[in-house]
């Protein structure tokens, strides 16, 4: 166990629908981090939040958002799915950006 | 751009047979280099963290090595428990987030 939970583990939805997945950061980690990876393209990199501010954005489509909540777990949420948006959705939390960082077991979203 | 790739894509090797892995890397301003695990279907272990040139680290097995635009990670005498995909990924001073290759899959026969 990382000691960052990520839930649920598994999700299957129709395309046009809406999801969130979850994540408890590792407890005195401020920073959250979240990346997508599908077998072609990889670990990217979509959106950071730093004690409930935003910081950094990546590759992150417009259908979706994130937030991190004043108890520090984030939140990210999905719209409109499409196919492509199936893929393994992985928190990783750190204390700052000066160190590594520790990444959760992943949500596996189908879009059917 | 920042930009890491790895290579080779995919690795073979029998139960004790030593190999490298690489990582090569452009990155405007390097905070650190790290190296992780990634079983299918969980998510990345971290391995190491390398900050500057020359610098070297151990565990177990392996050792991940820096120059100024590569990295190395060595691996002495696999054992099938090794075989897993190893993941390079670097920190711009600028950035927080971490730039990630593609990967290597390593497999280990016994």
């Amino acid at each position: 166990d990382s000691g960052v939970t990520q839930t649920p583990k598994h999700l299957i939805t129709a395309t046009g629908q809406r999801v969130t997945l979850r994540c408890s950061p590792r407890s005195g980690d401020l920073s959250v981090y979240w990346y997508q990876q599908s077998l072609d393209q990889g670990l990217q990199f979509l959106i950071q939040y730093y004690n409930g501010e935003e910081r950094a954005k990546g590759n992150i489509l417009e259908r979706f958002s994130a937030q991190q909540f004043p108890d520090l777990h984030s939140e990210l949420n999905l719209s409109s799915l499409e196919l492509g948006d199936s893929a393994l959705y992985f928190c990783a939390s750190s204390v700052d950006k000066n160190y590594g960082y520790t990444f959760g077991s992943g949500t596996r979203l189908t879009v059917v | 751009e920042d930009q890491v790739t790895q290579s080779p894509e995919a690795l073979r090797l029998q139960e004790g047979e030593s190999s490298s892995l690489n990582c090569s890397y452009t990155v405007s301003g390097l905070r650190g280099l790290f190296w992780y695990r990634q079983d299918p279907g969980k998510g990345p272990e971290f391995l190491f963290t390398l900050y500057s040139a020359g610098e070297e680290k151990e565990k177990e097995r392996l050792k991940a090595t820096l120059t100024k635009k590569e990295s190395f990670l060595h691996i002495t005498a696999p054992k099938p428990e090794d075989s897993a995909t190893y993941l390079c990924a670097v920190q711009a001073l600028s950035q927080g987030n971490l730039i990630f290759g593609k990967g290597t899959k390593l497999s280990v026969k016994p």
